[in-house]
């Protein structure tokens, strides 16, 4: 067990929806960052949080949004959903930017 | 462009062999370079750091290399078992930029 939760774990939905993805670091991680894994893909980079700011970007689409709560847990929200954006989804924590980063189990999106 | 490059999809291997991955990077210049594993459905699993000063580090049977003049790293297993069977992610984040991972090798230990 990483320390990660990732909630829900599988979610199924219809194109044109928004979701919400929902993570919670280790205790004490400042640092969170989204990934996006599609079938036999690498983990694409989509953003990074330290401390509630946003610290570096990756090819997020713009449909996509996320955001790091005063609590240190965050959210990825996806909008205008299409049939791509079914995937994998992980978060990630670590204590400083220069550190291991500790993976959650992933959310299982489906859009139908 | 930048790229991240792991040097082939898969790679098959007796038991009890040494298995070498490699990973090479282009337009980084990365302050420290990290190696996971990933299981089938499963989130990565931090194995090893290395930082841009560090020419190896070892944890068990676990040996990495980092060589920021070839821009490469080299990840071993030596006495490779079954179990060891899974994709291995290089990871590198230049200086305040994105945290970003290499495509990974499948690797299979055959009994």
């Amino acid at each position: 067990d990483s320390g990660v939760t990732q909630t829900p774990k599988h979610l199924i939905t219809a194109t044109g929806q928004r979701v919400t993805l929902r993570c919670s670091p280790r205790s004490g991680d400042l640092s969170v960052y989204w990934y996006q894994q599609s079938l036999d893909q690498g983990l694409q980079f989509l953003i990074q949080y330290y401390n509630g700011e946003e610290r570096a970007k990756g090819n997020i689409l713009e449909r996509f949004s996320a955001q790091q709560f005063p609590d240190l847990h965050s959210e990825l929200n996806l909008s205008s959903l299409e049939l791509g954006d079914s995937a994998l989804y992980f978060c990630a924590s670590s204590a400083q930017e220069n550190t291991e980063a500790f993976f959650g189990q992933g959310t299982r999106l489906t859009v139908v | 462009s930048q790229k991240i490059e792991q040097n082939s999809e898969a790679l098959n291997i007796q038991e009890g062999k040494t298995a070498t991955l490699t990973c090479n990077y282009t337009n980084y210049s990365p302050a420290y370079l990290q190696w996971y594993r990933q299981d089938p459905g499963r989130g990565p699993v931090f194995l090893l750091l290395i930082r841009e000063n560090e020419k190896e580090k070892r944890k068990e049977r676990l040996k990495v290399t980092f060589d920021t003049t070839l821009k490469q790293s080299l990840f071993h297993i030596t006495a490779s078992q079954p179990a060891d069977s899974a994709t291995y992610l290089c990871a590198l984040r230049n200086y305040g930029q994105n945290f970003v991972f290499g495509p990974g090798t499948r690797l299979s230990v055959l009994p």
